[in-house]
């Protein structure tokens, strides 16, 4: 595997269903990163994870909840979501968190997630 | 707080010709970088290229240059000799100091025709 993957690539869940969004990067890099890309609107950055240490939470409503274990490996936990929820939620990295104006985020292809 | 602006929801343009593809930012850091990705319909983001704040010369990647004035806050991308592959959103970036102030613009989506 190279680069930034996601699994599933899609999902559909019920709003009572707990479910985890998973990215891995094999690209050694320190910051990881946690977008949503909703229809008609600019990509939202959701968290910032930079050497396994959450530095940023944009007001995301604590329905989702992101978990970064090791730098390779973050993950975004959903519980009890909405349909307004369903979207594409893209992962990224960098290799560094400060100074990133000099650091190019790589991004994985995605989960489409559907909330019924 | 930094804000793009991509005024171009949708752009065409002929196969084999060029076309440029607005952005204009907003930002109170003095050190920043530009990006500008490409999300065909498969949904992955593709990074283009990059032009940071200092850089004196435009940026250029193959086929891809930036036209950055700083004076005027824009950073358009430019794609000469576009192909059928070049259809897809084209996304403006602005990168500040630090990783949370990495913010997109709307996008522009570009349908090259035969």
């Amino acid at each position: 595997e190279t680069g930034v993957t996601q699994t599933p690539r899609h999902l559909v869940m019920g709003m009572t269903n707990k479910k985890s969004l998973k990215c891995e990067q094999h690209l050694g890099h320190n910051a990881m990163y946690w977008y949503k890309q909703s229809a008609k609107k600019p990509l939202e950055l959701m968290f910032v994870y930079s050497l396994e240490e959450r530095v940023e939470n944009n007001s995301v409503p604590s329905r989702f909840s992101p978990e970064c274990p090791n730098s390779s490996h973050l993950f975004l936990h959903l519980h009890t979501l909405q349909p307004e929820d369903s979207a594409l939620y893209l992962c990224a990295s960098s290799q560094e968190l400060v100074r990133v104006a000099y650091n190019e985020q790589f991004f994985g292809p995605g989960t489409r997630l559907t909330v019924l | 707080a930094q804000k793009i602006t991509q005024t171009q929801p949708g752009m065409f343009v002929q196969e084999k010709e060029a076309v440029t593809l607005d952005c204009t930012y907003d930002t109170s850091d003095p050190s920043y970088g530009l990006f500008w990705y490409k999300q065909p319909s498969s949904g992955e983001m593709i990074f283009l290229i990059y032009q940071g704040s200092y850089d004196q010369q435009n940026a250029t990647e193959g086929r891809y240059s930036l036209n950055f004035q700083k004076a005027r806050k824009s950073a358009n991308l430019v794609i000469s000799a576009s192909q059928l592959g070049d259809s897809a959103m084209y996304f403006c970036a602005i990168g500040g100091h630090y990783g949370q102030n990495f913010v997109f613009g709307p996008g522009t989506r570009l349908s090259v025709l035969p």
